[in-house]
């Protein structure tokens, strides 16, 4: 079946440093792929997305390019913000089902 | 601004209440989806609705059913509330069912204590 496996968190970084959270996916057909981020004491909110290979999504400084080769689908950052502690969740959508990592916590110190 | 709305932000019941969540939007979408959130088990899909009246099955509906009378409004039944009920609860919509490029959007979450 489909599924969806993120790097285990916390993780802690230093304001500005560079951040990866890798995304790794298994799907039957042609999936698009997701990042949402959640907000202390919030919903989840679209981050960015891709749907097909080598497209890449972009959203306020974040990064992630579908990779078919690797199935992977890791998020980047250059130089994180105080403001981007928050939960990170991969995600795929395959024959309309979305299918969630386990999500990866983020925690920036200024 | 899209706009998914849940009845609660907290709630707290007691074991065998029948417990309402209320899920409305406002952006015209056909789909609906309940999913709860679980520390270490990320989300998990527990009913969604493609139409008025229908719905289907997710990945655990065990002790949980649904109405969708309208469109626009979504509805999480707990027939007799339980302790491994607690937990966090979030709505979400989207435009089409099987596109599969369509985003889902969220409501806030309804965080339920079930004592």
């Amino acid at each position: 079946g489909n599924s969806v496996t993120q790097m285990e968190g916390p993780v802690t970084l230093s304001e500005e440093a560079f951040l990866t959270i890798n995304c790794t996916y298994t799907a039957t057909g042609y999936p698009s792929l997701f990042w949402y981020v959640q907000y202390p004491g919030e919903g989840l909110q679209l981050l960015l997305k891709a749907t097909k290979a080598d497209d890449k999504g972009s959203n306020k400084g974040f990064e992630a390019t579908y990779r078919k080769e690797t199935t992977s689908f890791h998020l980047e950052k250059g130089s994180v913000q105080v403001s981007d502690s928050a939960v990170y969740f991969c995600a795929l959508r395959a024959l309309g089902k979305l299918v969630f990592g386990k999500g990866t916590k983020l925690t920036v110190n200024p | 601004d899209v706009k998914v709305t849940q009845s609660s932000r907290y709630l707290v019941k007691r074991t065998g209440e029948k417990v309402f969540l209320e899920c409305v939007q406002d952006m015209d979408h056909e789909n609906m989806f309940w999913y709860r959130q679980d520390p270490g088990l990320g989300l998990r899909l527990i009913y969604f609705s493609y139409d008025v009246k229908m719905k289907e099955k997710g990945d655990i509906p065990e002790g949980y059913s649904v109405s969708r009378e309208k469109k626009e409004r979504f509805s999480l039944i707990l027939e007799s509330a339980s302790t491994n009920q607690t937990s966090m609860y979030l709505c979400a919509s989207s435009l089409d069912a099987y596109k599969n490029q369509d985003e889902q959007f969220f409501g806030p979450g309804t965080r339920l204590t079930v004592l």
